[in-house]
Protein backbone atom coordinates (compact mmCIF):
# COMPACT_ATOMS: atom_id res chain seq x y z
CA UNK A 1 0.00 0.00 0.00
CA UNK A 2 0.92 3.76 -0.51
CA UNK A 3 3.26 5.27 2.91
CA UNK A 4 4.44 8.29 2.91
CA UNK A 5 7.10 8.40 5.91
CA UNK A 6 7.87 12.02 6.98
CA UNK A 7 11.11 12.51 9.26
CA UNK A 8 11.24 13.40 12.85
CA UNK A 9 10.06 16.93 14.70
CA UNK A 10 13.03 19.90 14.41
CA UNK A 11 13.69 22.83 16.83
CA UNK A 12 15.39 25.45 15.16
CA UNK A 13 16.49 29.11 16.01
CA UNK A 14 15.25 32.34 13.96
CA UNK A 15 17.37 32.42 10.59
CA UNK A 16 18.35 28.73 10.52
CA UNK A 17 17.13 26.53 7.60
CA UNK A 18 14.82 23.27 8.23
CA UNK A 19 14.51 20.35 6.02
CA UNK A 20 11.73 17.71 6.02
CA UNK A 21 12.14 14.42 4.37
CA UNK A 22 9.13 12.06 2.91
CA UNK A 23 10.03 8.65 2.04
CA UNK A 24 7.34 6.99 -0.67
CA UNK A 25 6.73 3.78 -1.40
CA UNK A 26 3.96 1.50 -2.72
CA UNK A 27 4.13 3.09 -5.89
CA UNK A 28 5.81 4.13 -8.68
CA UNK A 29 7.52 7.18 -7.51
CA UNK A 30 8.23 8.45 -10.86
CA UNK A 31 4.44 8.79 -11.77
CA UNK A 32 2.57 10.93 -8.62
CA UNK A 33 3.49 14.39 -7.96
CA UNK A 34 4.19 15.65 -4.20
CA UNK A 35 2.90 18.23 -2.23
CA UNK A 36 3.99 20.26 0.36
CA UNK A 37 1.34 21.74 3.52
CA UNK A 38 1.87 23.06 6.63
CA UNK A 39 -0.61 23.98 9.28
CA UNK A 40 -0.01 26.14 12.28
CA UNK A 41 -2.03 25.59 15.46
CA UNK A 42 -5.58 26.00 15.47
CA UNK A 43 -4.91 27.09 12.03
CA UNK A 44 -6.53 26.00 8.31
CA UNK A 45 -4.17 24.00 6.18
CA UNK A 46 -1.67 26.08 3.79
CA UNK A 47 -0.16 24.80 0.65
CA UNK A 48 3.17 25.56 0.12
CA UNK A 49 4.11 23.75 -2.81
CA UNK A 50 4.48 20.66 -4.82
CA UNK A 51 6.54 18.64 -7.44
CA UNK A 52 5.13 17.35 -10.71
CA UNK A 53 6.41 13.84 -10.83
CA UNK A 54 5.25 13.52 -14.28
CA UNK A 55 7.59 16.03 -15.96
CA UNK A 56 9.99 17.07 -12.61
CA UNK A 57 8.34 20.10 -12.70
CA UNK A 58 8.03 22.48 -9.36
CA UNK A 59 5.85 25.17 -8.13
CA UNK A 60 5.76 27.15 -5.21
CA UNK A 61 3.62 28.95 -3.25
CA UNK A 62 3.88 33.38 -3.57
CA UNK A 63 4.27 33.25 0.08
CA UNK A 64 6.99 31.05 0.22
CA UNK A 65 8.90 32.24 -2.62
CA UNK A 66 12.65 32.42 -2.57
CA UNK A 67 12.77 30.42 0.79
CA UNK A 68 11.36 27.25 -0.12
CA UNK A 69 12.94 24.27 -2.32
CA UNK A 70 11.59 20.87 -3.01
CA UNK A 71 13.95 18.50 -4.34
CA UNK A 72 13.73 14.57 -5.09
CA UNK A 73 16.17 12.17 -4.75
CA UNK A 74 14.57 9.16 -7.16
CA UNK A 75 17.14 6.62 -6.24
CA UNK A 76 15.95 6.97 -2.47
CA UNK A 77 12.47 7.19 -3.44
CA UNK A 78 12.52 10.29 -1.21
CA UNK A 79 11.17 13.86 -1.90
CA UNK A 80 12.59 16.62 0.30
CA UNK A 81 11.40 20.39 1.33
CA UNK A 82 13.62 22.57 2.87
CA UNK A 83 12.53 26.19 4.15
CA UNK A 84 14.85 28.73 4.73
CA UNK A 85 15.65 32.08 7.39
CA UNK A 86 12.97 30.53 9.54
CA UNK A 87 10.62 32.55 11.80
CA UNK A 88 8.86 32.02 14.99
CA UNK A 89 5.31 32.31 13.10
CA UNK A 90 7.20 29.31 10.99
CA UNK A 91 6.06 26.81 13.38
CA UNK A 92 3.82 24.51 12.08
CA UNK A 93 3.13 20.54 11.66
CA UNK A 94 4.83 19.92 7.79
CA UNK A 95 2.78 17.43 5.77
CA UNK A 96 3.67 15.64 2.36
CA UNK A 97 0.98 14.14 0.23
CA UNK A 98 1.13 12.34 -3.04
CA UNK A 99 -1.39 11.99 -5.87
CA UNK A 100 -1.77 12.44 -9.46
CA UNK A 101 -1.41 16.12 -10.67
CA UNK A 102 -2.81 18.44 -8.34
CA UNK A 103 -5.05 15.67 -6.74
CA UNK A 104 -4.01 14.72 -3.34
CA UNK A 105 -4.80 11.33 -2.16
CA UNK A 106 -2.14 10.09 0.33
CA UNK A 107 -0.73 12.05 3.28
CA UNK A 108 2.35 11.59 5.49
CA UNK A 109 2.19 11.69 8.88
CA UNK A 110 3.65 15.04 9.55
CA UNK A 111 6.33 16.38 10.66
CA UNK A 112 6.58 19.37 14.05
CA UNK A 113 9.02 21.91 13.24
CA UNK A 114 9.13 24.67 16.10
CA UNK A 115 11.30 27.68 15.74
CA UNK A 116 11.89 29.38 18.58
CA UNK A 117 15.48 31.41 20.25
CA UNK B 1 -5.98 34.03 -4.61
CA UNK B 2 -9.34 31.80 -4.32
CA UNK B 3 -10.81 32.17 -1.34
CA UNK B 4 -12.86 29.44 0.32
CA UNK B 5 -15.66 29.45 2.68
CA UNK B 6 -16.99 26.95 4.84
CA UNK B 7 -20.57 26.84 6.86
CA UNK B 8 -20.73 26.19 9.06
CA UNK B 9 -17.68 26.46 11.33
CA UNK B 10 -19.26 23.79 13.50
CA UNK B 11 -21.92 21.43 13.88
CA UNK B 12 -23.37 18.95 16.48
CA UNK B 13 -25.95 16.31 15.58
CA UNK B 14 -26.68 13.23 16.70
CA UNK B 15 -25.59 9.47 15.34
CA UNK B 16 -27.20 8.57 12.55
CA UNK B 17 -28.38 12.47 11.14
CA UNK B 18 -27.82 13.46 7.71
CA UNK B 19 -24.58 16.34 8.12
CA UNK B 20 -24.49 18.88 5.44
CA UNK B 21 -21.11 21.14 4.79
CA UNK B 22 -21.08 24.18 2.08
CA UNK B 23 -17.84 25.26 0.93
CA UNK B 24 -17.99 28.69 -1.34
CA UNK B 25 -15.02 29.40 -3.72
CA UNK B 26 -15.14 33.06 -4.84
CA UNK B 27 -14.43 32.73 -8.18
CA UNK B 28 -15.40 29.28 -10.38
CA UNK B 29 -13.41 26.17 -10.36
CA UNK B 30 -15.12 24.14 -12.06
CA UNK B 31 -15.09 20.47 -10.13
CA UNK B 32 -11.53 20.85 -9.16
CA UNK B 33 -12.58 20.85 -5.30
CA UNK B 34 -11.37 18.39 -2.95
CA UNK B 35 -12.70 17.43 0.74
CA UNK B 36 -10.39 16.52 3.58
CA UNK B 37 -10.78 14.66 6.96
CA UNK B 38 -8.85 15.59 9.88
CA UNK B 39 -8.90 14.15 13.39
CA UNK B 40 -7.34 15.95 16.38
CA UNK B 41 -3.49 15.49 16.63
CA UNK B 42 -3.92 13.45 13.33
CA UNK B 43 -2.60 13.98 9.61
CA UNK B 44 -5.93 14.90 7.00
CA UNK B 45 -7.14 11.90 5.20
CA UNK B 46 -8.64 12.12 1.36
CA UNK B 47 -11.77 11.63 1.15
CA UNK B 48 -13.23 13.57 -2.05
CA UNK B 49 -11.53 14.75 -5.56
CA UNK B 50 -12.75 16.06 -8.26
CA UNK B 51 -16.07 17.74 -6.43
CA UNK B 52 -18.00 13.87 -6.06
CA UNK B 53 -15.29 11.37 -6.60
CA UNK B 54 -14.76 9.04 -3.20
CA UNK B 55 -11.51 7.94 -2.47
CA UNK B 56 -11.13 4.39 -2.93
CA UNK B 57 -11.90 3.24 0.76
CA UNK B 58 -13.82 6.12 1.89
CA UNK B 59 -17.41 5.12 3.68
CA UNK B 60 -20.67 5.15 1.05
CA UNK B 61 -21.74 7.44 3.61
CA UNK B 62 -19.54 10.21 2.40
CA UNK B 63 -20.75 12.23 -0.56
CA UNK B 64 -19.91 15.19 -2.04
CA UNK B 65 -21.33 17.49 -4.82
CA UNK B 66 -21.19 20.81 -6.68
CA UNK B 67 -19.50 22.77 -9.66
CA UNK B 68 -18.37 26.17 -10.60
CA UNK B 69 -18.29 27.81 -6.88
CA UNK B 70 -20.79 25.86 -4.51
CA UNK B 71 -20.08 22.79 -2.97
CA UNK B 72 -21.39 20.20 -0.56
CA UNK B 73 -19.89 17.54 1.72
CA UNK B 74 -22.65 15.23 3.12
CA UNK B 75 -22.70 12.84 5.62
CA UNK B 76 -25.71 10.36 4.91
CA UNK B 77 -25.78 8.95 8.39
CA UNK B 78 -23.25 10.62 11.14
CA UNK B 79 -20.82 7.50 13.27
CA UNK B 80 -19.31 8.61 16.17
CA UNK B 81 -15.83 7.94 14.43
CA UNK B 82 -16.97 10.62 11.95
CA UNK B 83 -16.04 13.28 14.39
CA UNK B 84 -13.54 15.39 12.95
CA UNK B 85 -12.91 18.85 10.86
CA UNK B 86 -13.19 18.98 7.67
CA UNK B 87 -11.61 20.99 5.05
CA UNK B 88 -12.67 21.66 1.50
CA UNK B 89 -9.78 22.95 -1.09
CA UNK B 90 -9.48 24.44 -4.35
CA UNK B 91 -6.83 23.22 -6.81
CA UNK B 92 -8.18 25.03 -9.50
CA UNK B 93 -6.03 28.19 -9.38
CA UNK B 94 -2.27 28.54 -7.99
CA UNK B 95 -2.11 28.48 -4.96
CA UNK B 96 -3.99 25.64 -4.25
CA UNK B 97 -6.28 27.38 -1.01
CA UNK B 98 -7.95 25.26 2.04
CA UNK B 99 -11.63 26.66 3.48
CA UNK B 100 -11.32 27.54 6.94
CA UNK B 101 -12.88 24.42 8.33
CA UNK B 102 -15.93 23.06 9.86
CA UNK B 103 -15.96 20.66 13.37
CA UNK B 104 -18.02 17.71 13.55
CA UNK B 105 -19.43 16.79 16.74
CA UNK B 106 -22.28 13.95 18.76
CA UNK B 107 -24.91 15.61 19.94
Amino acid sequence: QVQLVQSGAEVKKPGASVKVACKTSGYKFTSYSIHWVRQAPGQRPEWMGWFNGGDGDRKYAQNFQGRVAITRDTSASTVYMELSRLRSEDTAVYYCASGVGLRVAYWGQGTLVAVSS
Amino acid sequence: DIQMTQVPSSVSASVGDRVTITCRASQGISDSLAWFQQKPGEAPKSLIYSASSLITGVPSRFSGSGSGTDFTLTISSLQPEDVATYYCQQYKNYPLTFGGGTKVEIK
